[in-house]
Protein backbone atom coordinates (compact mmCIF):
# COMPACT_ATOMS: atom_id res chain seq x y z
CA UNK A 1 0.00 0.00 0.00
CA UNK A 2 2.70 2.76 -0.79
CA UNK A 3 0.44 5.17 -2.49
CA UNK A 4 3.53 8.46 -3.08
CA UNK A 5 7.06 8.07 -2.36
CA UNK A 6 9.24 10.44 -1.89
CA UNK A 7 13.28 9.72 -2.19
CA UNK A 8 15.42 10.89 0.17
CA UNK A 9 13.52 11.97 3.12
CA UNK A 10 16.28 14.09 4.55
CA UNK A 11 19.34 15.74 2.43
CA UNK A 12 21.67 18.34 3.66
CA UNK A 13 23.38 20.33 0.83
CA UNK A 14 25.74 22.56 0.26
CA UNK A 15 25.21 26.52 -1.85
CA UNK A 16 25.91 25.55 -5.27
CA UNK A 17 25.25 21.83 -5.51
CA UNK A 18 22.76 20.13 -7.79
CA UNK A 19 20.74 17.30 -6.52
CA UNK A 20 17.25 15.57 -7.84
CA UNK A 21 14.30 14.77 -5.71
CA UNK A 22 12.09 11.92 -6.77
CA UNK A 23 8.58 10.89 -6.37
CA UNK A 24 7.06 7.69 -7.74
CA UNK A 25 3.26 6.43 -7.22
CA UNK A 26 1.66 3.43 -7.49
CA UNK A 27 -1.50 4.86 -8.27
CA UNK A 28 -1.43 5.23 -11.83
CA UNK A 29 -2.45 8.85 -11.41
CA UNK A 30 -2.40 11.07 -14.31
CA UNK A 31 -1.67 14.51 -12.66
CA UNK A 32 1.64 15.03 -10.35
CA UNK A 33 2.41 17.96 -8.53
CA UNK A 34 5.57 19.30 -6.17
CA UNK A 35 5.14 21.51 -3.46
CA UNK A 36 7.00 23.30 -0.58
CA UNK A 37 6.67 23.96 2.59
CA UNK A 38 8.27 26.65 4.56
CA UNK A 39 8.21 26.92 8.83
CA UNK A 40 4.86 28.30 9.55
CA UNK A 41 3.31 28.64 6.04
CA UNK A 42 0.80 26.34 3.63
CA UNK A 43 2.24 24.60 0.79
CA UNK A 44 2.80 26.52 -2.42
CA UNK A 45 3.10 24.79 -5.83
CA UNK A 46 6.49 24.34 -7.50
CA UNK A 47 5.95 22.95 -10.97
CA UNK A 48 2.87 20.62 -12.15
CA UNK A 49 2.24 17.54 -14.82
CA UNK A 50 -1.21 16.67 -16.11
CA UNK A 51 0.53 13.45 -17.70
CA UNK A 52 3.29 11.85 -19.05
CA UNK A 53 6.00 14.00 -21.26
CA UNK A 54 4.08 17.48 -19.89
CA UNK A 55 5.12 19.56 -17.37
CA UNK A 56 3.81 23.34 -16.13
CA UNK A 57 5.16 26.34 -14.07
CA UNK A 58 3.32 26.51 -10.39
CA UNK A 59 3.19 29.38 -8.23
CA UNK A 60 7.44 29.46 -7.21
CA UNK A 61 8.60 27.93 -10.13
CA UNK A 62 12.26 29.44 -10.02
CA UNK A 63 15.09 27.57 -9.43
CA UNK A 64 13.89 24.57 -10.35
CA UNK A 65 13.41 21.95 -13.21
CA UNK A 66 11.13 19.30 -13.44
CA UNK A 67 10.82 15.89 -15.57
CA UNK A 68 7.95 13.77 -16.29
CA UNK A 69 9.54 10.98 -18.41
CA UNK A 70 7.29 8.27 -16.92
CA UNK A 71 3.81 8.37 -15.43
CA UNK A 72 4.35 7.08 -11.99
CA UNK A 73 7.72 9.36 -11.63
CA UNK A 74 8.26 12.89 -10.99
CA UNK A 75 11.41 14.33 -10.72
CA UNK A 76 12.34 17.71 -9.43
CA UNK A 77 15.95 19.30 -9.65
CA UNK A 78 17.66 21.65 -8.02
CA UNK A 79 20.79 22.83 -10.48
CA UNK A 80 22.51 25.25 -8.17
CA UNK A 81 21.02 24.93 -4.46
CA UNK A 82 20.80 28.42 -2.58
CA UNK A 83 20.06 28.65 0.87
CA UNK A 84 16.30 30.07 0.19
CA UNK A 85 15.65 26.82 -1.00
CA UNK A 86 15.63 25.17 2.14
CA UNK A 87 12.17 23.79 2.97
CA UNK A 88 10.20 20.65 3.42
CA UNK A 89 8.91 19.43 -0.23
CA UNK A 90 5.82 17.36 -0.88
CA UNK A 91 4.93 15.55 -4.02
CA UNK A 92 1.55 15.20 -4.54
CA UNK A 93 -0.76 13.06 -7.43
CA UNK A 94 -4.38 12.62 -8.57
CA UNK A 95 -6.20 11.35 -11.13
CA UNK A 96 -7.25 13.50 -14.31
CA UNK A 97 -10.78 14.87 -12.96
CA UNK A 98 -10.14 18.26 -10.81
CA UNK A 99 -12.24 17.24 -8.32
CA UNK A 100 -10.46 14.45 -7.31
CA UNK A 101 -8.45 14.48 -4.17
CA UNK A 102 -4.93 14.90 -4.00
CA UNK A 103 -2.86 12.17 -1.89
CA UNK A 104 0.72 13.50 -0.85
CA UNK A 105 3.69 12.11 -0.19
CA UNK A 106 5.51 12.45 3.36
CA UNK A 107 7.77 15.02 2.21
CA UNK A 108 11.42 15.60 1.60
CA UNK A 109 13.28 17.55 4.16
CA UNK A 110 16.64 19.90 2.48
CA UNK A 111 18.52 21.94 3.92
CA UNK A 112 20.99 24.25 2.30
CA UNK A 113 23.72 25.25 4.40
CA UNK B 1 -8.83 32.60 -6.95
CA UNK B 2 -11.06 33.13 -4.19
CA UNK B 3 -9.50 33.53 -0.53
CA UNK B 4 -10.45 31.50 2.58
CA UNK B 5 -10.66 32.82 6.20
CA UNK B 6 -9.92 30.92 9.00
CA UNK B 7 -9.10 31.04 12.90
CA UNK B 8 -5.16 30.12 13.41
CA UNK B 9 -5.92 27.94 16.35
CA UNK B 10 -8.93 26.00 18.24
CA UNK B 11 -8.66 23.83 21.02
CA UNK B 12 -10.63 20.90 21.61
CA UNK B 13 -11.51 17.89 24.35
CA UNK B 14 -10.80 14.43 23.36
CA UNK B 15 -14.15 12.74 22.45
CA UNK B 16 -16.24 15.96 22.06
CA UNK B 17 -17.77 17.12 18.76
CA UNK B 18 -15.19 20.09 17.09
CA UNK B 19 -16.44 22.72 14.67
CA UNK B 20 -13.94 24.04 12.06
CA UNK B 21 -14.81 27.03 10.62
CA UNK B 22 -13.99 29.06 7.28
CA UNK B 23 -15.05 31.98 5.58
CA UNK B 24 -15.25 32.39 1.73
CA UNK B 25 -17.05 35.27 1.03
CA UNK B 26 -15.97 35.65 -2.32
CA UNK B 27 -16.63 32.16 -3.57
CA UNK B 28 -17.80 31.68 -6.94
CA UNK B 29 -20.52 29.71 -8.39
CA UNK B 30 -18.22 27.30 -9.95
CA UNK B 31 -15.96 26.76 -6.59
CA UNK B 32 -15.69 23.40 -4.97
CA UNK B 33 -14.89 23.75 -1.23
CA UNK B 34 -12.15 20.58 -0.09
CA UNK B 35 -10.78 20.18 3.48
CA UNK B 36 -7.35 18.87 3.66
CA UNK B 37 -5.71 18.04 7.38
CA UNK B 38 -1.98 18.10 7.84
CA UNK B 39 -0.85 15.99 10.78
CA UNK B 40 2.72 16.81 12.60
CA UNK B 41 5.14 15.38 10.49
CA UNK B 42 3.48 14.18 7.47
CA UNK B 43 2.33 15.46 3.82
CA UNK B 44 -1.47 16.46 3.47
CA UNK B 45 -4.25 14.34 3.77
CA UNK B 46 -7.58 14.79 2.04
CA UNK B 47 -10.74 14.67 3.92
CA UNK B 48 -13.68 15.85 2.56
CA UNK B 49 -15.46 18.16 -0.52
CA UNK B 50 -18.13 19.66 -1.53
CA UNK B 51 -19.85 22.29 -3.56
CA UNK B 52 -23.50 23.01 -2.21
CA UNK B 53 -25.27 20.21 -0.24
CA UNK B 54 -24.05 19.27 3.22
CA UNK B 55 -21.51 15.84 2.77
CA UNK B 56 -20.68 13.30 5.06
CA UNK B 57 -17.83 10.97 5.08
CA UNK B 58 -16.10 8.52 7.36
CA UNK B 59 -13.66 11.25 8.39
CA UNK B 60 -16.30 13.99 8.64
CA UNK B 61 -18.76 16.22 7.70
CA UNK B 62 -19.31 19.27 6.08
CA UNK B 63 -22.09 22.06 6.83
CA UNK B 64 -22.18 24.68 3.51
CA UNK B 65 -24.20 27.93 4.49
CA UNK B 66 -26.76 28.32 2.31
CA UNK B 67 -24.97 31.21 0.55
CA UNK B 68 -21.97 29.40 0.29
CA UNK B 69 -19.97 32.40 1.85
CA UNK B 70 -19.36 30.14 5.29
CA UNK B 71 -18.71 26.34 5.45
CA UNK B 72 -17.88 24.00 8.37
CA UNK B 73 -15.56 20.67 9.41
CA UNK B 74 -17.52 18.62 11.82
CA UNK B 75 -15.56 16.07 13.65
CA UNK B 76 -17.88 14.23 15.38
CA UNK B 77 -15.69 12.65 17.86
CA UNK B 78 -12.19 14.35 18.03
CA UNK B 79 -9.25 11.84 19.04
CA UNK B 80 -5.71 13.06 20.14
CA UNK B 81 -4.65 11.56 16.18
CA UNK B 82 -7.45 14.64 15.03
CA UNK B 83 -4.76 17.03 16.02
CA UNK B 84 -3.75 18.75 13.16
CA UNK B 85 -3.43 22.05 10.58
CA UNK B 86 -6.80 21.64 8.85
CA UNK B 87 -6.91 23.85 5.49
CA UNK B 88 -10.17 25.02 3.93
CA UNK B 89 -9.31 25.07 0.15
CA UNK B 90 -11.83 26.34 -2.94
CA UNK B 91 -11.03 24.31 -6.16
CA UNK B 92 -12.69 26.58 -9.26
CA UNK B 93 -14.43 23.90 -11.80
CA UNK B 94 -13.25 26.04 -14.55
CA UNK B 95 -9.30 25.23 -14.12
CA UNK B 96 -9.69 21.81 -14.87
CA UNK B 97 -6.92 20.93 -17.22
CA UNK B 98 -5.05 23.97 -17.79
CA UNK B 99 -4.31 24.61 -14.30
CA UNK B 100 -3.67 21.16 -13.21
CA UNK B 101 -6.38 21.61 -10.75
CA UNK B 102 -3.69 22.81 -8.12
CA UNK B 103 -4.70 23.33 -4.34
CA UNK B 104 -3.85 27.07 -3.09
CA UNK B 105 -2.83 26.40 0.74
CA UNK B 106 -3.78 29.33 3.24
CA UNK B 107 -2.51 29.18 6.73
CA UNK B 108 -4.63 26.69 7.62
CA UNK B 109 -6.34 26.12 11.65
CA UNK B 110 -4.13 24.44 14.01
CA UNK B 111 -6.50 21.77 15.96
CA UNK B 112 -5.12 20.88 19.25
CA UNK B 113 -6.81 17.98 21.51
CA UNK B 114 -6.69 17.83 24.70
CA UNK B 115 -6.83 14.13 26.78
Amino acid sequence: NAGVTQTPKFRVLKTGQSMTLLCAQDMNHEYMYWYRQDPGMGLRLIHYSVGEGTTAKGEVPDGYNVSRLKKQNFLLGLESAAPSQTSVYFCASSYGQYNQPQHFGDGTRLSIL
Amino acid sequence: DAKTTQPNSMESNEEEPVHLPCNHSTISGTDYIHWYRQLPSQGPEYVIHGLTSNVNNRMASLAIAEDRKSSTLILHRATLRDAAVYYCILRDLRDGYNQGGKLIFGQGTELSVKP
